[in-house]
């Protein structure tokens, strides 16, 4: 079956350590991306990417860094140099980027003790 | 910048009954697109409808449909016939071509037996 996934579901972190959450998709899409969301609101970009090896800010990319090194992955780090990460994180992925339809992944729920 | 906003943070309506959710967007483009994801207390965010600015014909998907006033830049959407699995939190949002997509800050929506 076709579609995105997102590992791992839950996430636990203490302060002061970084951390990865994998989204891989298997759509051959070319574009990808990270939101963020907190309780109630709705989904703010952190960081895209239209090609391999070429990623871009999204509006809240302070403390996240990204790569992309192969097509079918897109991997987010939060950093200790984001403030107040506890949050909802979506994955997504669209055939090209500013005219596509976006699909979403499951999402990961990052939680800081 | 675009903004979508959406002026109702929750509704309900009875099961088998109508109801519509507002969405309305500013910009200064002429080409974009517009969409409708529902996200369900699994928190996956699923699209229900998109709908290109060029065309005049309103989108409908099922059970669900659109109304797309591009003169007052508004976006409501219809569901028909609610059913219980309609229960979600629904996202307004909006892509100028080449851009980005930006979200409304969502609508509850419970459906009631």
């Amino acid at each position: 079956d076709g579609g995105i996934t997102q590992s791992p579901k839950y996430l636990f972190r203490k302060e002061g350590q970084n951390v990865t959450l994998s989204c891989e998709q298997n759509l051959n899409h070319d574009a990808m991306y990270w939101y963020r969301q907190d309780p109630g609101q709705g989904l703010r970009l952190i960081y895209y990417s239209q090609i391999v090896n070429d990623f871009q800010k999204g509006d809240i990319a302070e403390g996240y860094s990204v790569s992309r090194e192969k097509k079918e992955s897109f991997p987010l780090t939060v950093t200790s140099a984001q403030k107040n990460p506890t949050a909802f994180y979506l994955c997504a992925s669209s055939i090209d980027a500013g005219t596509d339809t976006q699909y979403f992944g499951p999402g990961t729920r990052l939680t800081v003790l | 910048a675009q903004t979508v906003t959406q002026s109702q943070p929750e509704m309900s309506v009875q099961e088998a009954e109508t109801v519509t959710l507002s969405c309305t967007y500013d910009t200064s483009e002429n080409n974009y697109y517009l969409f409708w994801y529902k996200q369900p207390p699994s928190r996956q965010m699923i699209l229900v409808i998109r709908q290109e600015a060029y065309k005049q014909q309103n989108a409908t998907e099922n059970r669900f449909s659109v109304n797309f006033q591009k003169a007052a830049k508004s976006f409501s959407l219809k569901i028909s016939d609610s059913q219980l699995g309609d229960t979600a939190m629904y996202f307004c949002a909006f892509m100028v071509t080449g851009n980005m997509l930006t979200f409304g800050g969502g609508t509850r929506l419970m459906v009631k037996p």
